[in-house]
C-alpha cells in the first residue's frame, strides 16, 4: 500500500512563528500536494510540485512557500504564521500523468494562536 | 476553470434506506471523476472513479456512480446505508492533461438509527 505521512497530527503555534509541515511517501511519486480543508470550503490546492526542486502555485499560495529538495518529501511553509491560517492540511501524492486518484495523507490540524 | 458543485451540504438518512448524493461539474471536453470519503478525524479515502468506458462505476463499501455526460452530473449512490457510512463525501474532478484535482465543498452524510 501507497503510504503518504505526514509528521504531525496536531500543531499548536504562536502568531507570527515560521511553521514547517512535513509531508513523506514511500511509492516514488512525481507528483505531490498541498490542500488546506476548511469547513464548507472543502479542499482548496495550496501549491503541487510534479518532480523535485519543480512547483506550481494552486488558488490560495498567498501566506505560504514549499519545497522539495527531495522526490520522496514535500514540505509546507508558513512563513509568518497568522490565526487564518488555522485549519486542516492534507497532502497528497500521485505519479506523473496517471488518473487512478490522490493518496492522501491523514492530515495536519494547525492552530495558529 | 473546472468547478464541481456538490448540491446538498448535509444529507440525514435512517439506517438501511438508500442515499444519493449529487455532484455536477462544469463541462469539458475530457474529465475523470473521483467520489472520495473522510471518517472523522481522518484523511481522505477513494471510493470510486470514472476514468472511461461503462458509465456505471462501482466501488467500495457497496457505493456506485453514474458518469452523465449530457447533464455533466456523478452522483453517488448506496442502496442501503449502514451507521458506519456516517461520514463527508467529496467529488472531484480532473481535467484531461491536467495534474489537479478539484474538488467539491463536501456532503455530510449523517446515518441515524
Amino acid at each position: 500500500d501507497v503510504k503518504v505521512t505526514q509528521s504531525s497530527r496536531y500543531l499548536v503555534k504562536r502568531t507570527g512563528e515560521k511553521v514547517f509541515l512535513e509531508c513523506v511517501q514511500d511509492m516514488d511519486h512525481e507528483n505531490m500536494f498541498w490542500y488546506r480543508q476548511d469547513p464548507g470550503l472543502g479542499l482548496r490546492l495550496i501549491y503541487f510540485s510534479y518532480d523535485v526542486k519543480m512547483k506550481e502555485k494552486g488558488d490560495i499560495p498567498e501566506g505560504y512557500s514549499v519545497s522539495r529538495e527531495k522526490k520522496e518529501r514535500f514540505s509546507l511553509i508558513l512563513e509568518s504564521a497568522s490565526t487564518n491560517q488555522t485549519s486542516m492540511y492534507l497532502c497528497a501524492s500521485e505519479p506523473y500523468r496517471d488518473s487512478l486518484g490522490y493518496t492522501f495523507g491523514s492530515g495536519t490540524r494547525l492552530t495558529v494562536v | 476553470a473546472q468547478s464541481v458543485t456538490q448540491l446538498d451540504s448535509q444529507v440525514p438518512v435512517f439506517e438501511e434506506a438508500p442515499v444519493e448524493l449529487r455532484c455536477n461539474y462544469s463541462s469539458s471536453v475530457s474529465v475523470y471523476l473521483f467520489w472520495y470519503v473522510q471518517y472523522p478525524n481522518q484523511g481522505l479515502q477513494l471510493l470510486l472513479k470514472y476514468l472511461s468506458g461503462s458509465t456505471l462505476v462501482k466501488g467500495i463499501n457497496g457505493f456506485e456512480a453514474e458518469f452523465n455526460k449530457s447533464q455533466t452530473s456523478f452522483h453517488l449512490r448506496k442502496p442501503s446505508v449502514h451507521i458506519s457510512d456516517t461520514a463527508e463525501y467529496f467529488c472531484a474532478v480532473k481535467q484531461g492533461g491536467s495534474e489537479k484535482l478539484v474538488f467539491g465543498k463536501g456532503t455530510k452524510l449523517t446515518v441515524n438509527p
